[in-house]
């Protein structure tokens, strides 16, 4: 079936510092889709992605859509206490019926 | 909100009994999915449905089985849980965004099979 490598598995930053994560499949995906989840609770959509080549912003939040349609990054900068949680890349093959195929989430942890 | 509530939201329950947890929405979406969360595991997907009564299996749907009679309704049935279910599960729905469509996650429901 079908994988994402999602990179990197932790992240130990201090507050303000900027964050990179990424995503890469072995097949293509037509949609991209970026949650967070925190500790109790059920993932939250961040930042979902359509188009080849589109890079998206909510508020500190960036995310490309690879122009190969394999890979997916989401950048968060000058990140702050409430950012801390486990972030997943998704994507979606678009049939509706498969559902969606996770990363296995990047954890970010902020450092006082 | 995403107008999907999951019950129970916290179950304890013991080995080879019967458990079902539902998922309501309030939206009328036609695609609904039951997704177990297990560390090291992610997200993985039980079943889905496309529609009253049409359901499908997914990667991980052994030991599992599902129903729906409404549209607002989706149910998940352990006929015999066993500990290896023990686990966090989440419905979801897929919803048109206009520009494309996406799916949102429930709450959760967390199962302790003891």
């Amino acid at each position: 079936g079908q994988q994402l490598n999602q990179s990197p598995q932790s992240m130990f930053i201090q507050e303000g510092e900027d964050v990179s994560m990424n995503c890469t499949s072995s097949s293509i995906f037509n949609t991209w889709l970026w949650y967070k989840q925190d500790p109790g609770e059920g993932p939250v959509l961040l930042i979902a992605l359509y188009k080849a080549g589109e890079l998206t912003s909510n508020g500190r939040l960036t995310a490309q859509f690879g122009i190969t349609r394999k890979d997916s990054f989401l950048n968060i900068s000058a990140s702050i206490p409430s950012d801390v949680g486990i972030y997943f890349c998704a994507g979606d093959s678009g049939g509706g019926a498969d559902g969606l195929t996770f990363g296995k989430g990047t954890h970010l942890i902020i450092q006082p | 909100d995403a107008g999907i509530t999951q019950s129970p939201r916290h179950k304890v329950t013991e080995t080879g009994t019967p458990v079902t947890l539902r998922c309501h929405q309030t939206e009328n979406h036609r695609y609904m999915y039951w997704y177990r969360q297990d560390p090291g595991h992610g997200l993985r997907l039980i079943h889905y449905s496309y529609g009253v009564k049409d359901t499908d299996k997914g990667e991980v749907s052994d030991g599992y089985s599902v129903s729906r009679s409404k549209t607002e309704d989706f149910l998940l049935t352990l006929e015999s849980a066993t500990s290896s279910q023990t686990s966090v599960y989440f419905c979801a729905i897929r919803r048109d965004r206009g520009s494309g469509n996406t799916i949102y996650f429930g709450e959760g429901s967390w199962l302790t099979v003891v």
